[in-house]
C-alpha cells in the first residue's frame, strides 16, 4: 500500500526561526510530489510541486527537496513568520495501472509560529 | 483569479438524513475530484471524474454515497443515509488534466448528529 508519513505531527517555533518539515513515502515509483498549505477550516493551497526527475524547488522563503531513492522530501521554511502558521500537507502523485494518476496525502504537520 | 466553488460551506444534519454537496470547478478543467478529510488527517480521494466519466471510485462507500457530473462541468456528491462517521470536511478539486496541479475549493464541513 502506498503510504505517506509526515513528521513531526505538530511544531511550535518562535518567529524568525528556520524550520524543516519531513515527508516520507513507501513507494518510490512516484510521478511528482507536492506540498500544500491548509489554513484552519479552509481548502488546500499548492505551495511547491517537484517532478520525479527534480531534486528541489524554491519559492520565496520555501524550499522543497526530493530524494526519490530514499523515499523522502523536506520542506524548508526560512525566517518563519506568524502568518506561516497552518497545516502543511505533503502529497505524492502515483501512476495507476489504469493510466490515471492518484494523489496520496500525508496526515500533515501543524505549524504554529509565535510572535 | 478563477476558483473552485463549493456549497454549502457548512451542513449540520441528523443521522439517516440525506445530504448533498455541490462543486463548480475552474472553467475548462476536465478533471474533478471529491476528497474526504477527517479531522487531523490528510484528504482521501473518494471519486475522480474525467469529464463526465468516473475514473476512480474505489474508496467511495457506494452503499450510501453517490456522485455525478452529468455534463462534465459541475458535480454533486450525495450521502443517503448519513451516519455519524461521515462527519468530516468534503473537499472538491479540479485540474486542467489529471497530471497537473489540483486546485481546491474551500470545502463543505459536515456534522452528523
Amino acid at each position: 500500500k502506498q503510504e505517506v508519513t509526515q513528521i513531526p505531527a505538530a511544531l511550535s517555533v518562535p518567529e524568525g526561526e528556520n524550520l524543516v518539515l519531513n515527508c516520507s513515502f513507501t513507494d518510490s515509483a512516484i510521478y511528482n510530489l507536492q506540498w500544500f498549505r491548509q489554513d484552519p477550516g479552509k481548502g488546500l493551497t499548492s505551495l511547491l510541486l517537484i517532478q520525479s526527475s527534480q531534486r528541489e524547488q524554491t519559492s520565496g522563503r520555501l524550499n522543497a527537496s526530493l530524494d526519490k531513492s530514499s523515499g523522502r522530501s523536506t520542506l524548508y521554511i526560512a525566517a518563519s513568520q506568524p502568518g506561516d502558521s497552518a497545516t502543511y500537507l505533503c502529497a505524492v502523485r502515483y501512476l495507476r495501472n489504469t493510466g490515471f494518476q492518484k494523489l496520496v496525502f500525508g496526515t500533515g504537520t501543524r505549524l504554529l509560529v509565535s510572535p | 483569479e478563477a476558483e473552485v466553488a463549493q456549497s454549502p460551506r457548512y451542513k449540520i444534519t441528523e443521522k439517516s438524513q440525506a445530504v448533498a454537496f455541490w462543486c463548480d470547478p475552474i472553467s475548462g478543467h476536465a478533471t474533478l475530484y471529491w476528497y474526504r478529510q477527517i479531522l487531523g488527517q490528510g484528504p482521501e480521494l473518494l471519486v475522480q471524474f474525467q469529464d463526465e466519466s468516473v475514473v476512480d471510485d474505489s474508496q467511495l462507500p457506494k452503499d450510501r454515497f453517490s456522485a455525478e457530473r452529468l455534463k462534465g462541468v459541475d458535480s454533486t456528491l450525495k450521502i443517503q443515509p448519513a451516519e455519524l462517521g461521515d462527519s468530516a470536511m468534503y473537499l472538491c478539486a479540479s485540474s486542467f488534466t489529471e497530471r497537473e496541479t489540483q486546485y481546491f475549493g474551500p470545502g463543505t464541513r459536515l456534522l452528523v448528529l
